[in-house]
């Protein structure tokens, strides 16, 4: 079993949807749960980080995190066709330089 | 977009050539990643380093080899180039903000390396 898993995808919705993207992990030790968006050809870039069990939103982007139940998960509100890309979520332990661990990613493709 | 170019942006080689992908950051940061990304199988690690001389290996790192001399450059080699090191590389940086905090990795554009 791979250290984190994500939903496989791809993913195709409609403009105005909404998405819920979501990863388990294995290792209880880990401590920051991140989401990366990564639009075509480009590098990966950091969309949002909690370090602790609950929610965090940012305008349309809600980040969750269960840890009893090795759980994240993004929430996209009102999807929009700019949020078409690949979504993927990473996870470390707490200390400096602790290597990220990552997904592999899933492909989100909003119709307008 | 952090200061973080990677060389060439594209290239095609022939197998058993040697190739040398090139990482170049303006942050100082300290630390520095080359992962690479396919198809099923995301973003993996192959090495780091954690400063000017100083790297060790990741998850992937067999056939790859690196080299830090200046803090603003990391180099990947590929020895000698095998079909199944076609790949998109992506460099990355951060710096340790210290105990507690997020490490935020920036990464580059990416690289696109095919071995025919």
């Amino acid at each position: 079993q791979k250290e984190v898993e994500q939903d496989p995808g791809p993913l195709s919705v409609p403009e105005g949807a909404i998405v819920s993207l979501n990863c388990t992990y294995s290792n209880s030790a880990f401590q920051y749960f991140m989401w990366y968006r990564q639009y075509s050809r480009k590098g990966p870039e950091l969309l949002m980080y909690t370090y602790s069990s609950g929610n965090k939103e940012d305008g349309r982007f809600t980040a969750q995190v269960d840890k009893s139940s090795k759980y994240i998960s993004l929430f996209i509100r009102d999807s929009q066709p700019s949020d078409s890309a690949t979504y993927l979520c990473a996870m470390n332990l707490a200390g400096a330089n602790s290597k990220l661990t990552f997904g592999k990613g899933i492909t989100l493709s909003v119709r307008p | 977009d952090a200061g973080i170019t990677q060389s060439p942006r594209h290239k095609v080689t022939e197998t058993g050539t040697p190739v040398t992908l090139r990482c170049h950051q303006t942050e100082n940061h300290r630390y520095m990643y080359w992962y690479r990304q396919d198809p099923g199988h995301g973003l993996r690690l192959i090495h780091y380093s954690y400063g000017v001389k100083d790297t060790d290996k990741g998850e992937v790192s067999d056939g790859y080899s690196v080299s830090r001399s200046k803090t603003e450059d990391f180099l990947l080699t590929l020895e000698s180039a095998t079909s199944s090191q076609t790949s998109v590389y992506f460099c990355a940086i951060s710096e340790s903000q210290g105990q507690g905090a997020l490490d935020e990795q920036f990464f580059g554009p990416g690289t696109r390396l095919t071995v025919l």
